[in-house]
């Protein structure tokens, strides 16, 4: 089946750890995403990526890199610069425009 | 003015009602709009996308478009327990290349009741 994967699915950090979020998708889509969701803040853009080994920043870039090495993988690197990462982080890849975007089911991460 | 803009509820029905979620927007070059189901904890799903103005139904769920006003809206009838779900509209414009960028609603956070 036809997809977007994000490992794991909970995720510990302890302060001024780096931690590496990973989403693998095989729909053949360009595009990929990431997203972070807070309660009542809706999905705020992190960083996003049109092609391979290009990428740009999102609304809320900070504290955060990204890579795109393969067209199929686009991990998400927390980094210890990001104040407060505790959130609900959301992969997605897109198509072109009428189909919208598919998302994995998410990555929780807590900082401990 | 935010591009989208969505009432985050919540929204709390017995079963069986119509439930009726709503955006509006401003700005007149989004092309596609669509709605996102989203369950606890999970990713959000592609529930109804349409691109003119009108209804789109499917089963119990109708989506519908108003460009002129900049508004759009989805309709469930006969509403179930299941259907409990945050509720995300979500609009695109093309962006660099041949990609379309979304803009999303934050969510309509719906209950139903049995």
């Amino acid at each position: 089946d036809g997809g977007i994967t994000q490992s794991p699915k909970y995720l510990f950090r302890k302060e001024g750890q780096n931690v590496t979020l990973s989403c693998e998708q095989n729909l053949n889509h360009d595009a990929m995403y990431w997203y972070r969701q807070d309660p009542g803040q809706g999905l705020r853009l992190i960083y996003y990526s049109q092609i391979v080994n290009d990428f740009q920043k999102g609304d809320i870039a900070e504290g955060y890199s990204v890579s795109r090495e393969k067209k199929e993988s686009f991990p998400l690197t927390v980094t210890s610069a990001q104040k407060n990462p505790t959130a609900f982080y959301l992969c997605a890849s897109g198509g072109q425009g009428l189909y919208g975007y598919t998302f994995g089911s998410g990555t929780r991460l807590t900082v401990v | 003015q935010k591009e989208v803009e969505q009432d985050p509820g919540p929204l709390s029905v017995p079963e069986g009602a119509i439930v009726s979620l709503n955006c509006t927007y401003s700005n007149s070059a989004f092309q596609y709009f669509m709605w996102y189901r989203q369950y606890s904890r999970k990713g959000p799903e592609l529930l109804m996308y349409t691109y003119s103005s009108g209804n789109k139904e499917d089963g119990r769920f109708t989506a519908q478009v108003d460009k002129s006003s900049k508004y759009i809206s989805l309709f469930i009838r006969d509403s179930q327990p299941s259907d409990s779900a945050t509720y995300l509209c979500a609009m695109s414009v093309r962006g660099g290349g041949s990609n379309y960028k979304l803009t999303f609603g934050k969510g309509t956070l719906l209950t139903v009741n049995p």
